[in-house]
This record gives C-alpha cells, structure tokens and sequence, in this order.
C-alpha cells in the first residue's frame, strides 16, 4: 500500500526557533492533513490542505501542498515550549478512502 | 459537544486473556478508525468501518485481533488470547464522511499492557 516518508524523526530546538518538518508519499494524495499529539491524548488537527499548491496558517504554523501531490510541508515559526509533542502528516488518496499516517516528528523546545 | 470517549483509559491484563476495548464515536459520525500506537512510534492502522459498507479489516496484525460496530455508532475492539506485544495505545478516531473529507477525532485511547 501507499507509505509516507515523514521527516525529521525528532528534532532539538531552542524557544523562539522556526521549525521545517515535511512528508513525501509514494503515490498521488488528495488531502493533506497534519496532526499533533501531546503525551496522553490522540493527535489533535492542525492543518488541513485540500488542492494542490494550497498555502494555508494558522498562527504560527503554516503548511503546504505539494504542486506533485506527492508532498507537503509543516512550518511553525518562533517556537515556545507548549509547541512540543509529536507531529503527525497524514494523506488521503481519493475521498472517503482510510487516511495514512507517517511516522511523526517528536520536537522538544528547550526553553 | 462530546468527543470520541474510549474506556478504559489503562488496562493490564495476563498474556494470554482475552481483552475488549471500547470506542463511543461523535453522535452522526459515520467513519470510525481503529490505530495502534506502540511507545514513541507511528500510528498503525488496524481497521475502518464506512457507514453500512464491509469494514475494511486490512491492518488487522493477526486472527486474534476483531472488532465490530454495533449499530453504526459503538465500536469494541477484541484482542484473544493477548502476547506481550500487543502492549500498546490504542486510538479510536471517527469523521462524518459527507463526500468532502472531514478530519478525524481522536479519543484519548486505551494504553493496554500485557505483563
């Protein structure tokens, strides 16, 4: 089946950094989503992309869609502590079909 | 509104014991997921009921692993005859699938140790 390339796997910043984490699959999606769990809970939406080349924030975090369709990208600029946890992509091959996770990015803020 | 509730919250059982899990989806959602969360890894699918379609059971690791969903709306989670690797989180999710994609909601999930 399809997979999803997410990286970095984990990440070490200082508060105030930007952060760049992206996902690649090996086939063609319709929907780009990306999640963040804090320990303890389920993954919370953050971002949801639905057209190819679509830019869209929200406060500091911004992502994109890939024009391939094949990739997308999650931004988050001046970081604070309450940012870290484990960020999830996730894709949508056609409407209504399952969603497909990557393996997420743990990001810790030292403050 | 109320969102995706799974009970328990923690569970530990014998290798060996059979377990059940339990998700409430969001009242009028359609889609519900099942995903198994091993400690500090991805999120890995295990099965997916659509509306009154047949569930799609693909990620289902082995025969020992079943669920069902009772009236559109309940979901359990069976496990048999539980090994140490079935130690896990596992989270239930549902979406109103409307033809336009609708996000998933998590619930807390279930952490499941089998000593």
């Amino acid at each position: 089946g399809q997979q999803l390339n997410q990286s970095p796997q984990s990440m070490f910043i200082q508060e105030g950094e930007d952060v760049s984490m992206n996902c690649t699959s090996s086939s063609i999606f319709n929907t780009w989503l990306w999640y963040k769990q804090d320990p303890g809970e389920g993954p919370v939406l953050l971002i949801a992309l639905y057209k190819a080349g679509e830019l869209t924030s929200n406060g500091r975090l911004t992502a994109q869609f890939g024009i391939t369709r094949k990739d997308s990208f999650l931004n988050i600029s001046a970081s604070i502590p309450s940012d870290v946890g484990i960020y999830f992509c996730a894709g949508e091959e056609t409407s209504g079909s399952r969603l497909t996770f990557g393996e997420g990015t743990q990001l810790t803020v030292n403050p | 509104g109320a969102g995706v509730s799974q009970s328990p919250s923690n569970k530990v059982t014998e290798k060996g014991k059979d377990v059940e899990l339990r998700c409430d989806p969001i009242s009028g959602h359609t889609a519900l997921y099942w995903y198994r969360q091993s400690l500090g890894q991805g999120l890995e699918f295990l099965i997916y009921f659509q509306g009154n379609s047949a569930p799609d059971k693909s990620g289902l690791p082995s025969d020992r692993f079943s669920a069902e969903r009772t009236g559109g709306s309940v979901s359990t989670l069976t496990i048999q005859r539980t090994q140490q690797e079935d130690s896990a989180v596992y989270l239930c999710a549902s979406s109103l699938v409307t033809g336009f994609y609708s996000p998933l909601h998590f619930g807390n999930g279930t952490r499941l140790t089998v000593t």
